[in-house]
C-alpha cells in the first residue's frame, strides 16, 4: 500500500510569492491534515479536510489556506510568503473517525522563503 | 502558550541504557497522549500512545507513563539502541475517539542519540 506522497519536495521561493504544496493520502483514507514544523515551534495543525470540507483550523493567519478535492487529495496555498513561513509542511492522511493514531504522516515539504 | 512541553531538546544515552523523554502539558481536558518518531527528511511516524484512563501502556522496548496530578507523561525505552536516535515528539489531543480528531498538540520535540 502506498504511504502518503507530498509534491513538491523541495521549494525555494521570495518574499511576496504565493505556493501551493500537494498531498496525496493513502489509498481509502478521506481525512487529511496539515501540519508546520519549524525549529522554533515544533509541529503545529494548521487544518484538516474531510468530504471535501474544513473540519479544523488551527492558529494561523488567513494567508494560509487549503482545499480537498473528490478523490481525496488535498492542496494548501500560502499566499503573500513572509520569511517565517520557511518551515517543513506535513501532511497526515487517516480513516475519518479513528484515532488520532492511525494517523500517517508523509516525508513533507520543505519551504525555504528568501 | 505551549500547550505541550518538552523541556530538554536533547539527550545522549549510551547503548543499553534507558532512555528516558520527558513531556508537561497544561491542558487538563487532554485525554489521549501520543509519541511519534520522527528521523530527518521523513514524516513523523506514531511509536505508542496512552489513554488518560491508564498510567502506563507498554510495547515491546517502549512504555509511556502517565501522571495526571502532575500533568507528566514520560517515554522510557529499554534497552536503547543506536537505530532509536531520532526526535521524538510527544503530543496530546482532546475527545479522541469518533469524529474530527485531526487537532493534535505537539511539543517541540526531544533529540535523542544513542551511543554505540
Amino acid at each position: 500500500k502506498a504511504g502518503v506522497t507530498q509534491t513538491p519536495r523541495y521549494l525555494i521561493k521570495t518574499r511576496g510569492q504565493q505556493v501551493t504544496l500537494s498531498c496525496s493520502p493513502i489509498s481509502g483514507h478521506r481525512s487529511v491534515s496539515w501540519y508546520q514544523q519549524t525549529p522554533g515551534q515544533g509541529l503545529q495543525f494548521l487544518f484538516e479536510y474531510f468530504s471535501e470540507t474544513q473540519r479544523n483550523k488551527g492558529n494561523f493567519p488567513g494567508r494560509f489556506s487549503g482545499r480537498q478535492f473528490s478523490n481525496s487529495r488535498s492542496e494548501m496555498n500560502v499566499s503573500t510568503l513572509e520569511l517565517g513561513d520557511s518551515a517543513l509542511y506535513l501532511c497526515a492522511s487517516k480513516v475519518v473517525g479513528l484515532a488520532a493514531d492511525t494517523q500517517y504522516f508523509g516525508p513533507g515539504t520543505r519551504l525555504t522563503v528568501l | 502558550d505551549q500547550q505541550v512541553k518538552q523541556n530538554s531538546p536533547s539527550l545522549s544515552v549510551q547503548e543499553g541504557r534507558i532512555s528516558i523523554l520527558n513531556c508537561d502539558y497544561t491542558n487538563s481536558m487532554f485525554d489521549y497522549f501520543l509519541w511519534y518518531k520522527k528521523y530527518p527528511a521523513e514524516g513523523p511516524t506514531f511509536l505508542i500512545s496512552i489513554s488518560s484512563i491508564k498510567d502506563k501502556n507498554e510495547d515491546g522496548r517502549f512504555t509511556v507513563f502517565l501522571n495526571k496530578s502532575a500533568k507528566h507523561l514520560s517515554l522510557h525505552i529499554v534497552p536503547s539502541q543506536p537505530g532509536d536516535s531520532a526526535v521524538y515528539f510527544c503530543a496530546a489531543t482532546t475527545g479522541n475517539y469518533g469524529g474530527s480528531q485531526g487537532n493534535l498538540i505537539f511539543g517541540k520535540g526531544t533529540k535523542l542519540s544513542v551511543k554505540p
